[in-house]
């Protein structure tokens, strides 16, 4: 069984750029998995951020990109703020409508 | 705007059932797949199922295929998971999304929670 596999933690520096990956425990990342992720702060429900490895979702701040680094798929924080520090999650499609949610990296900004 | 509301969480028994149901409004239901996914307390997020836009085809995680099933009623704009055979590690916040393409969870609802203890 394909794991999607995340850093478990992360810290960056208050106006510092960060970049999160989401790869395979077997395999590369390419954007035929339509990586997407999401953002999800204590108690609440996540929000989505990019989907399609890329696009960024309706009024989410351009500092925050998508892309293929490598053989993963990575998310891009630039000029971190305070209210970024929240839990990041990834997920890949798998084919046959099976989706995948990655372990999710939990972002400290100090 | 979208609007996602989960509800039927609750306290179960072990070997118990629960029917979740999630009431969608603000977009065309009848013309988008959905999605639930669950997290349980404490742990990272877990996809459970995806169903088509005209409820004819559905899709599960493994683990959960025979347990779980999914399903819509269209003209009542309510999207539907019946859960069987419960066990204490399927408690968990249960979540409710809008498909926006290519398997993207494009909007959330709030989540219902569902405690499976004896």
């Amino acid at each position: 069984q394909t794991v999607v596999t995340q850093e478990p933690s992360f810290s960056v520096s208050p106006g510092g750029t960060v970049t999160l990956t989401c790869g395979l425990s077997s395999g590369s990342v390419s954007t035929s998995y339509y990586p997407s992720w999401y953002q999800q702060t204590p108690g609440q429900a996540p929000r989505t951020l990019i989907y399609n490895t890329n696009a960024r979702s309706s009024g989410v701040p351009d500092r925050f990109s998508g892309s293929i680094l490598g053989n993963k798929a990575a998310l891009t924080i630039t000029g971190a703020q305070a209210d970024d520090e929240s839990d990041y999650y990834c997920v890949l499609y798998m084919g046959g409508g099976i989706s995948v949610f990655g372990g999710g990296t939990k972002l400290t900004v100090l | 705007q979208v609007q996602l509301v989960e509800s039927g969480g609750g306290v179960v028994q072990p070997g118990g059932s629960l029917r979740l149901s999630c009431a969608a409004s603000g977009f065309t239901f009848s013309t988008y797949g959905m999605h639930w996914v669950r997290q349980a307390p404490g742990k990272g997020l877990q996809w459970v199922a995806f169903i088509h836009y005209d409820g004819n085809t559905k899709y599960y995680a493994d683990s959960l295929k025979g347990r779980f099933t999914i399903s819509r009623d269209n003209s009542k704009n309510t999207l539907y998971l019946q859960m069987d055979s419960l066990r204490p590690e399927d408690t968990a916040v249960y979540y409710c999304a809008k498909d926006v393409g290519t398997y993207t969870l494009g909007y959330w609802g709030q989540g219902t929670l569902v405690t499976v203890s004896s």
